[in-house]
């Protein structure tokens, strides 16, 4: 089955600052990488994803990268905010699965 | 509105006495699926089902059971809790179509359920 790696675990950032969590998958045949968001408390809700069939995907002020021949994808934040602390999980979905598998997240931290 | 709701969302309980978490959904979806939460090993992925009656064994599955007896309901059973089996649970609904803005299959989650067995 697939195995997505997930790094850092933890990061610490400067509001204003960018900050990148990066992941890695096991499968070619993925094609599908979503990233979800959980603030404290709460329950982890989707806030960007991107197919396989694109290389990049920018929606304000996150983005995410993907790179299939060396199967890792990113998720970039840029002029980070307090309200962005969470943990965030990356995910990739087998081309014949309809359920993702997750990478065991990343706590962002963002200081005012 | 369109939601995933779990119930209870919190419980403590004793080794050994059987609960059930259920998890329902109005979405109409065909994939719902059970996570555990534990701190520094992410989202594990308990047990999932494709369709009613259709149900798959995900990474963490002992000591747990499901059923899909309609499309909507997807309970989790412990028969036999013991300590280890503490954790946050989520569950987790999707569809197989292809969703507007661009979305993919995004999985819906449920607000959780707080579970401690003494």
């Amino acid at each position: 089955g697939e195995n997505v790696e997930q790094h850092p675990s933890t990061l610490s950032v400067q509001e204003g600052d960018s900050a990148v969590i990066k992941c890695t998958y096991s499968d070619s045949a993925s094609n599908y990488f979503p990233w979800y968001k959980q603030e404290l408390g709460k329950r982890p809700q989707l806030i960007i994803d991107i197919r396989s069939n694109v290389g990049e995907k920018k929606d304000q002020r996150i983005a995410v990268t993907l790179n299939k021949t060396a199967k890792h994808f990113s998720l970039h934040i840029t002029e980070t905010q307090p309200e962005d602390s969470a943990v965030y999980f990356c995910a990739a979905r087998e081309g014949g699965s309809y359920i993702p598998t997750f990478g065991r997240g990343t706590s962002l931290i963002v200081h005012p | 509105e369109a939601q995933v709701t779990q119930n209870p969302r919190y419980l403590i309980t004793v080794t050994g006495k059987k609960l059930t978490v259920t998890c329902s959904q109005n979405m109409n979806h065909e994939y719902m699926s059970w996570y555990r939460q534990d701190p520094g090993l992410g989202l594990r992925q308990i047990y999932y089902s494709m369709n009613v009656e259709v149900t798959d064994k995900g990474d963490v599955p002992e000591g747990y059971k499901v059923s899909r007896k309609e499309k909507r309901n997807f309970p989790l059973i412990l028969e036999s809790p013991s300590p280890n089996q503490t954790s946050l649970y989520f569950c987790a609904s999707s569809s197989v179509r292809i969703l507007g803005r661009g979305r993919g299959y995004e999985q819906f989650f449920g607000p959780g359920t707080r579970l401690t067995v003494l």
